[in-house]
C-alpha cells in the first residue's frame, strides 16, 4: 500500500516568514495529493490539492509543488499569519480507483509567532 | 448547508465496554469513510462505504471493530470490548460520488478515551 512520510513534525516560524512542509510517497500510481489543515478540536479541512498532470498550484498565500519523478510534494505558505497556526496533513491516493482512500502523513504542527 | 456531524464529541468509557460512534454525512454524499487519529499520528483509514456496495473493511484493526450504514446515510462505528489502545479521535468523512470529485469533507471527530 501507499506510505506517506511528512517532515518536519513541528515548525515554528515568525509571522510574515514562509513555511514549507515536505512529503514523500511510495506508490508511483498515486496521482492526487491533497493538503488538509486541522485546527484544535476540529476535523481536517482541505486547503489545496494537486493532481499529477500539473507541477505547481497556487491559491493566494498557499502553493503546492509536485515532483512525480522523485515522488515528493510540498506545501508552501508565504507571509504567514497567526491564523495559519494549525496541524497540516499531506495525503495521497490514486484516482484510478473509485474509492479514493487517502493515505496520510503524520502531520506537521505549525506555530506562527507574533 | 450542514457539514458532516459526529456524535458524541467526547466519549469516556471503561475498558471492556462497547461503544457506538455516529456519523451524519453531508446530504447527498454517497461515499463515507471512517478514519482513526491517534495522538501525534496521521489519519488511519478504517472503513469505506459507497452506496449499496459492500463496504471496504480493509482498514479495521481487529474484529472488535465494525460499522454499518443505514439507508445510505447515517453510519455507526461500533467498538466492542474496548481496549486502552483504542483511545483516539475517530473521524468520519463524506464525499460526493461522481466523476472528477475527490474532496472528502471531515466531521469534527469523536474523541474516545478508554480508561
Amino acid at each position: 500500500g501507499e506510505n506517506v512520510e511528512q517532515h518536519p513534525s513541528t515548525l515554528s516560524v515568525q509571522e510574515g516568514d514562509s513555511a514549507v512542509i515536505k512529503c514523500t510517497y511510495s506508490d508511483s500510481a498515486s496521482n492526487y495529493f491533497p493538503w488538509y489543515k486541522q485546527e484544535l478540536g476540529k476535523g481536517p479541512q482541505l486547503i489545496i490539492d494537486i493532481r499529477s498532470n500539473v507541477g505547481e498550484k497556487k491559491d493566494q498565500r498557499i502553493a503546492v509543488t509536485l515532483n512525480k519523478t522523485a515522488k515528493h510534494f510540498s506545501l508552501h505558505i508565504t507571509e504567514t499569519q497567526p491564523e495559519d497556526s494549525a496541524v497540516y496533513f499531506c495525503a495521497a491516493t490514486t484516482r484510478e480507483s473509485t474509492d479514493y482512500k487517502l493515505s496520510f502523513g503524520a502531520g506537521t504542527t505549525v506555530t506562527v509567532r507574533a | 448547508g450542514a457539514g458532516v456531524s459526529q456524535s458524541p464529541s467526547n466519549k469516556v468509557t471503561e475498558k471492556g465496554k462497547d461503544v457506538e460512534l455516529r456519523c451524519d454525512p453531508i446530504s447527498g454524499h454517497t461515499a463515507l469513510y471512517w478514519y482513526r487519529q491517534s495522538l501525534g499520528q496521521g489519519l488511519e483509514f478504517l472503513i469505506y462505504f459507497q452506496g449499496n456496495s459492500a463496504p471496504d473493511k480493509s482498514g479495521l484493526p481487529s474484529d472488535r471493530f465494525s460499522a454499518e450504514r443505514t439507508g445510505g446515510s447515517v453510519s455507526t462505528l461500533t467498538i466492542q470490548r474496548t481496549q486502552q489502545e483504542d483511545s483516539a479521535v475517530y473521524l468520519c468523512a463524506s464525499r460526493a460520488f461522481y466523476g472528477g470529485v475527490y474532496e472528502q469533507y471531515f466531521g469534527p471527530g469523536t474523541r474516545l478515551t478508554v480508561t
